[in-house]
């Protein structure tokens, strides 16, 4: 059975740092989701990663996906308020999505 | 483009009770999905369905039910509400690279 392991869960940053999120999962797969979730809201789609090696970027935020690893990650730079929110990354195992814990990123001005 | 519908957005239940959440998507998705999502935790998976006429148990379908007749449509059955089932529930649809979320049903049984 897939698992998947995100880190850190919590996230508190200043606003102009770096920091990055990371993805874990136990079993090959062939396609990787990033979403944001702001409190109360559904989910907005960010990124789909279909192959290794896979880089996408937009705005302040860069998700990759290395395959052999099963890592994606997801880097945030010069983070600024507006990004505060719980992102999600979610991994297609058989016919299901399997999703992590999610990650509560706090950015503080 | 309506995408994915989810109603009702609010309800609550008596325990014992019995409802059922809608979910349409107009993509012609043939994968869709329930989740449940309490809070502060991330999405356990309820059902899921990769076509009409045919639907799979998630992680956690005690307590419920889902039937899928059309590509469109993918109702959650709750039998006999418990307090336990207390949760935000999302439905999503996909196809190929795309994967949509409805807006949520918030459903609290007391």
């Amino acid at each position: 059975e897939l698992k998947v392991e995100q880190n850190p869960l919590f996230l508190s940053m200043q606003e102009g740092k770096n920091y990055t999120i990371y993805c874990n999962y136990s079993t090959t797969s062939d396609r990787l989701y990033w979403y944001r979730q702001d409190p109360g809201k559904s989910l907005e789609s960010l990124f789909v990663l279909l192959s290794n090696g896979a880089v996408k970027q937009e705005g302040r935020l860069m998700a990759s996906l290395d395959t052999k690893a099963r890592l994606s990650t997801l880097h945030i730079t010069a983070a600024v308020h507006d990004l505060s929110a719980t992102y999600f990354c979610a991994v297609v195992y058989g016919n299901k999505l399997v999703f992590g814990a999610g990650t509560i990123l706090r950015v503080k001005s | 483009n309506a995408g994915v519908t989810q109603t009702p957005k609010f309800r609550i239940l008596k325990i014992g009770q019995s409802m059922t959440l809608q979910c349409t998507q107009d993509m012609n998705h043939n994968y869709m999905y329930w989740y449940r999502q309490d809070p502060g935790m991330g999405l356990k998976l309820i059902y899921y369905s990769v076509g009409a006429g045919i639907t799979d148990k998630g992680e956690v379908p005690n307590g419920y039910n889902v039937s899928r007749s059309t590509t469109e449509d993918f109702p959650l059955r709750l039998e006999l509400a418990a307090p336990s089932q207390t949760s935000v529930y999302f439905c999503a649809s996909s196809w190929n690279t795309e994967a949509f979320f409805g807006q949520g049903t918030r459903l609290t049984v007391v």
